[in-house]
Parts: C-alpha cells; structure tokens; sequence
C-alpha cells in the first residue's frame, strides 16, 4: 500500500521567503509528526497531531514556524521568513493510533536556505 | 538533561558477521523503545520495536534487547549483509498525557558493512 508521501522533496529558497512543506500520511493513520533533521544529527521532534485534539506544538523552534493538518489527513508545514539555520531534512510520520507505536516516515524534504 | 544516546556514533563490520549496536537511556519512566535504520537520501525505516514489559523480541535477522536495570538497548543483527549499512536510531517513549506516543530520538550509529 502507499506509504507516508512529502513534497517537495527538494526545495531551494533564499533567506527570508516563505516555504510550505506538504506532507500526506498513510490513509487511516490518525497521528502525524513532523520532525527536522540536520546534517549528521538525529531527529529533531517539532510537531504532533492527533486526530481532533490540539497539536503539540511543544518543539517548533520559533514562531516562524507553524503547520495545520486538514480534515485530519495532509499537514502542510510553514516556514516564514526562513533562515540559513533552517536549512535541514523535514521528515513527516504517521501512526495508526494515538502511541507509542511505530512511526512510519516519509521520504522528507530537504530544505536549503541560500 | 535525561536523553537518548549511543555508546558508538560508528560501527563496521565484516559481511556475514553479527552486529551489535547499543543505545543507552536514561528515563526510567520510558516504556516503548524502538529501532529505525536509515539510508543515505531516505527517510528512517522500522526495524523493530520493544515494550519495558519485554526483555527480548525478535524479529528476521535481528533481535532486541532491553536491559532495564542498567537501562541499556541493543540491537542485534545476524549474518550483517552490505545492504544493512545504514545509520541506525533508537528511540524512546516516556510521554504520558496529551503528547503520549512522541519518541525522542538518539544522535544515530552509522554501520558499514564491508565485502
């Protein structure tokens, strides 16, 4: 079956502009994560959705950074006025269910800020 | 701060043979340990999964072990292939409420597998 899917999977901007980062979990998963990779660093944890509950917002770095998650399926996540320092792997998951269980990742987008 | 890590950021091995890799907790409170392997360009793959009422699991060519007293976490696999190389993650769980399910991960172990 089709697995947890991101686009774009590269996307170059200059610092400054604004990004959106799509991400469409598996069909019937009711957990989605996004996470931030950096070179050679583990996986960053920013955001959490569970079905109709409030997200955890609890690791997004700034206010620059924010994401919504529509008819509890695709989360789009929103970078303004980026920065060099966010230039990274953004990696989206789903879960079946409300955890812990495993999380299946997406291919991620790498983000390069010039 | 309480965290996930590795006791080895790399690892190499010779094809056939048996790898260990280790990850080191310290949240006594965490009951969900988990193990993700990733290529190079690719997003991270579940390999296997462990709860603290567990010891061991095993799964094709690889098992897990938890150590909870010592709070230890390794992953084994068997007859090491070159397409296990990867860098492998483990992860914990120790959320409990409205955040329950987020793993926080370790910095990774990077596995070569020579011919």
């Amino acid at each position: 079956g089709a697995g947890v899917s991101q686009s774009p999977s590269n996307k170059v901007t200059e610092k400054g502009k604004d990004v959106e980062l799509r991400c469409d979990p598996i069909s019937g998963h009711t957990a989605l994560y996004w996470y931030r990779q950096s070179l050679g660093q583990g996986l960053e944890f920013l955001i959490y959705f569970q079905g109709n509950s409030a997200p955890d917002k609890s690791g997004l770095p700034s206010d620059r950074f924010s994401a919504e998650r529509t008819g509890g399926s695709v989360s789009t996540l929103t970078i303004q006025r980026t920065q060099q320092e966010d230039s990274a792997v953004y990696l989206c998951a789903s879960s079946l269910k409300r955890g812990p269980y495993e999380q299946y990742f997406g291919p991620g987008t790498r983000l390069t800020v010039t | 701060g309480e965290s996930v890590g590795l006791h080895l950021p790399t690892l190499s091995v010779q094809e056939g043979d048996n790898s260990i890799i280790n990850c080191a907790y310290s949240n006594s409170a965490s009951d969900y340990f988990i193990w993700y392997k990733q290529e190079s360009g690719k997003g991270p793959q579940f390999i296997i999964d462990i709860r603290s009422n567990m010891d061991k699991r095993q799964g094709q060519r690889v098992t897990v072990l938890l150590n909870k007293t010592v709070k230890h976490l390794s992953l084994q696999i068997a007859a090491t292939q070159p397409g296990d190389s990867a860098v492998y993650f483990c992860a914990e769980n120790y959320d409990r409420g409205s955040t329950l399910g987020r793993l926080y991960f370790g910095r990774g172990t990077q596995l070569t597998v020579w011919p």
